[in-house]
C-alpha cells in the first residue's frame, strides 16, 4: 500500500538533547512537508521541499532542520535551540504542484520534559 | 493572503445532512477551496477541493457560492466517524512559493451525536 510513514508514534526526550523524527512516503511525491499542531490549533508549516536537494523555510522553521537527501524522505530534526519543541508532528506529501492535495502521515507525539 | 472563517464548533446528529460553512471574502480568481478533516490524533486527511462550480465524491459535496465569498462542505448523512476537526484552505497554483499555500487555521469541530 502507498503512504507516508512516520515513526516513532510517540517520542519522549530531555530538554536540551537535538531529536529527529522520521517521515517516508513511497507515493512518488516530489513535495514534502512537516507541519506542528499544538492542543487545539491548526497545523502550522515548519519547512518544506519541492525537490530533492532543496527545502525552504515555513512560517515557524526556528529551532528545527530538515535536509531531502532522497525523494522519498524528509527527516526533521527539533533542536535544543527550540523553546517550546512539545508538540504534534505531521508530516505530507503532495505530488508537487499546489493543485495537488496533500497525505498527511499519522505523526509523531514528542514530550520534552 | 486570502484567509479562511469557520465556526469553531457544531453538532449534528447521526444520520442527518450537516452543512459546514466557510468564510473566504477576500479569495483571489485563481484560490482553490480545500477541505480536509482530521479525526483525533491522526494527521489530516484530503475531503474535496474545487474551484467554482460544486463538487460531490463519496464522501462529501462542495457548494460554492456564486461570487465565491463562501462555500459549504456538505456531509449527507453524518455518522459517528465523522466526528473530526474540518479544515477550509485556499490554495492558488499559480503562486509559485507554494509553501504559503498550506495555512491550516483552527477549523471546526463536528460533534455527531447518536
Amino acid at each position: 500500500d502507498g503512504g507516508i510513514t512516520q515513526s516513532p508514534k510517540y517520542l519522549f526526550r530531555k530538554e536540551g538533547q537535538n531529536v529527529t523524527l522520521s517521515c517516508e512516503q513511497n507515493l512518488n511525491h516530489d513535495a514534502m512537508y512537516w507541519y506542528r499542531q499544538d492542543p487545539g490549533q491548526g497545523l502550522r508549516l515548519i519547512y518544506y521541499s519541492q525537490i530533492v536537494n532543496d527545502f525552504q523555510k515555513g512560517d515557524i522553521a526556528e529551532g528545527y532542520s530538515v535536509s531531502r537527501e532522497k525523494k522519498e524522505s524528509f527527516p526533521l530534526t527539533v533542536t535544543s535551540a527550540q523553546k517550546n519543541p512539545t508538540a504534534f508532528y505531521l508530516c505530507a506529501s503532495s505530488m508537487g504542484q499546489s493543485r495537488y492535495e496533500q497525505y498527511f502521515g499519522p505523526g509523531t507525539r514528542l514530550t520534552v520534559t | 493572503d486570502a484567509k479562511t472563517t469557520q465556526p469553531n464548533s457544531m453538532e449534528s446528529n447521526e444520520e442527518e445532512p450537516v452543512h459546514l460553512p466557510c468564510n473566504h471574502s477576500t479569495i483571489s480568481g485563481t484560490d482553490y477551496i480545500h477541505w480536509y478533516r482530521q479525526l483525533p490524533s491522526q494527521g489530516p486527511e484530503y475531503v474535496i477541493h474545487g474551484l467554482t462550480s460544486n463538487v460531490n465524491n463519496r464522501m462529501a459535496s462542495l457548494a460554492i457560492a456564486e461570487d465565491r465569498k463562501s462555500s459549504t462542505l456538505i456531509l449527507h448523512r453524518a455518522t459517528l466517524r465523522d466526528a473530526a476537526v474540518y479544515y477550509c484552505i485556499l490554495r492558488d497554483p499559480s503562486r509559485r512559493n507554494y509553501g504559503q499555500n498550506f495555512v491550516f487555521g483552527p477549523g471546526t469541530r463536528l460533534s455527531v451525536l447518536p
